[in-house]
């Protein structure tokens, strides 16, 4: 069965420091969104895409954010100097979006530690 | 008043018993739900979507929706230890195609043998 895959799976960084969290999406699926989750927290909306721009950003997505498609396959979610309230699960999901498919599906997540 | 409401528990039931989650959201326009469920330290993992009022059944899992009282449950029959999770509640509201989802703190079930 298709899934979304992230990787890494753990990212530890300084703060200061630029991370790229990496997500392949489901591979006939349209529309790609990045969420995060602060421990203990509800999962959070940070940002949708679809075809080559953002298509909605939460107030979380501030400037220090950037997402890209680079190729047909990849969706990668950057983050220019990470600070400590950055620490948190990063998920990537994607939706069909054909013949009203809404369901989105999440990859299995990046943890990011920010020290 | 929060967008997406649940009962973060813990949901305490025995082994083969009827689990009951229950949801409630804000924004009278909502238009597709859905329950996910979350293992400890991994992902959302969808188990149901729901679009109309009414009921909704997949296997052990009913989805039960009322537009009209802004309510969404999921009912778990014959639950195993294997269904102790949390569950997630989250609701697309209406307008855009970007179709994101908003998310509830979720319900802490756990099953006891």
């Amino acid at each position: 069965e298709p899934e979304v895959t992230q990787t890494p799976s753990h990212q530890v960084t300084q703060m200061g420091q630029e991370v790229i969290l990496r997500c392949v999406p489901i591979s006939n699926h349209l529309y790609f969104y990045w969420y995060r989750q602060i421990l203990g927290q509800k999962v959070e909306f940070l940002v949708s895409f679809y075809n080559n721009e953002i298509s909605e950003k939460s107030e979380i997505f501030d400037d220090q954010f950037s997402v890209e498609r680079p190729d047909g396959s990849n969706f990668t979610l950057k983050i220019r100097s990470t600070k400590l309230e950055d620490s948190a699960m990063y998920f990537c999901a994607s939706r069909a979006g054909q013949g009203g498919a809404y369901e989105q599906y999440f990859g299995p997540g990046t943890r990011l530690t920010v020290t | 008043q929060k967008e997406v409401e649940q009962n973060s528990g813990p949901l305490s039931v025995p082994e083969g018993a009827i689990a009951s989650l229950n949801c409630t959201y804000s924004d009278r326009v909502s238009q597709s739900f859905f329950w996910y469920r979350q293992y400890s330290g991994k992902s959302p993992e969808l188990i149901m979507s729901i679009y109309s009022n009414g009921d909704k059944e997949d296997g052990r899992f009913t989805a039960q929706l009322n537009k009209a009282s802004q309510y969404v449950s999921l009912l778990i029959r014959d639950s195993q230890p294997s269904d102790s999770a949390t569950y997630l509640c989250a609701v697309r509201k209406s307008g855009g195609s970007n179709y994101k989802l908003t998310f509830g703190k979720g319900t802490l079930l756990t099953v006891n043998p």
